[in-house]
């Protein structure tokens, strides 16, 4: 059984630098074709993809938003980290981490059930 | 605003059957990359609905259903009920950005 858990702060100031921690089970990120992804959503508003980092430590982000990310993976505690430089207040927004095999075809099936971050002085 | 073209309503009444669209471009859905589709209920994740343009996963039920046709795809949801009541997401890949893109989401009510 596939879960995520996303973990972090609930409140960040503006020009701060957001950490988030994707701790999941039931899978191994060593595993072939696997990723772990980030997605975000503003409230009352559309999905927005961040990045992913795959099994091989290759790593994709979003192009509008590349030079403030950067993920990270520690396969020894199964997790994913997230961290966004200059945060602001439009980033304000729940933040899901997924799991992924060849989601281009599969599409994500597995959600973590998100945490909402505010950014506010 | 968003890559992918959703209607931000639609509605229905028990029974019927409504009819979201997601409409792209020659570099995402044209380029024939997959559309997936997602259902949000309030407060919770996305849970995927369609996957592959067509495809349903396990357990999903055959009133929803999907098809996908030059630039864009659209999602039918057949025999209404009151519990579908929820936001609608679909999903692709775009060349030109590099980026998985997502449509701004359709809320559907039940009459």
């Amino acid at each position: 059984q596939i879960t995520l858990t996303e973990s972090g702060p609930t409140l960040v100031k503006p020009t701060q630098t957001l950490t988030l921690t994707c701790t999941f089970s039931g899978f191994s990120l060593n595993t072939f074709g696997v990723s772990v992804g980030w997605i975000r959503q503003p409230p009352g508003k559309a999905l927005e993809w961040l990045g992913l980092i795959y099994w091989d430590g290759d790593k994709r982000y979003s192009p509008s938003l590349k030079s403030r990310l950067t993920i990270t993976n520690d396969t020894s505690k199964n997790q994913v980290i997230l961290a966004m430089t200059n945060m602001d207040p439009v980033d304000t927004a729940t933040y899901y981490c997924v799991h992924c095999t060849n989601c281009l075809l599969l599409g994500v099936a597995y959600w973590g059930q998100g945490t909402l971050v505010s950014v506010s002085s | 605003q968003s890559v992918l073209t959703q209607p931000p309503s639609v509605s229905g009444a028990p029974g019927q059957t409504v009819t979201i669209s997601c409409t792209g471009g020659s570099s995402n859905i044209g380029a024939t990359y997959d559309v997936h589709w997602y259902q949000q209920l309030p407060g919770t994740a996305p849970n995927l609905l369609i996957y592959g343009d067509n495809y349903r996963p396990s357990g999903v039920p055959d009133r929803f259903s999907g098809s996908k046709s030059g630039t864009s795809a659209s999602l039918a949801i057949s025999g209404l009920q009151a519990d579908d009541e929820a936001d609608y997401f679909c999903q692709s890949y775009d060349s030109t950005l590099s980026s998985w893109v997502f449509g701004g989401g359709t809320k559907l009510t039940v009459l």
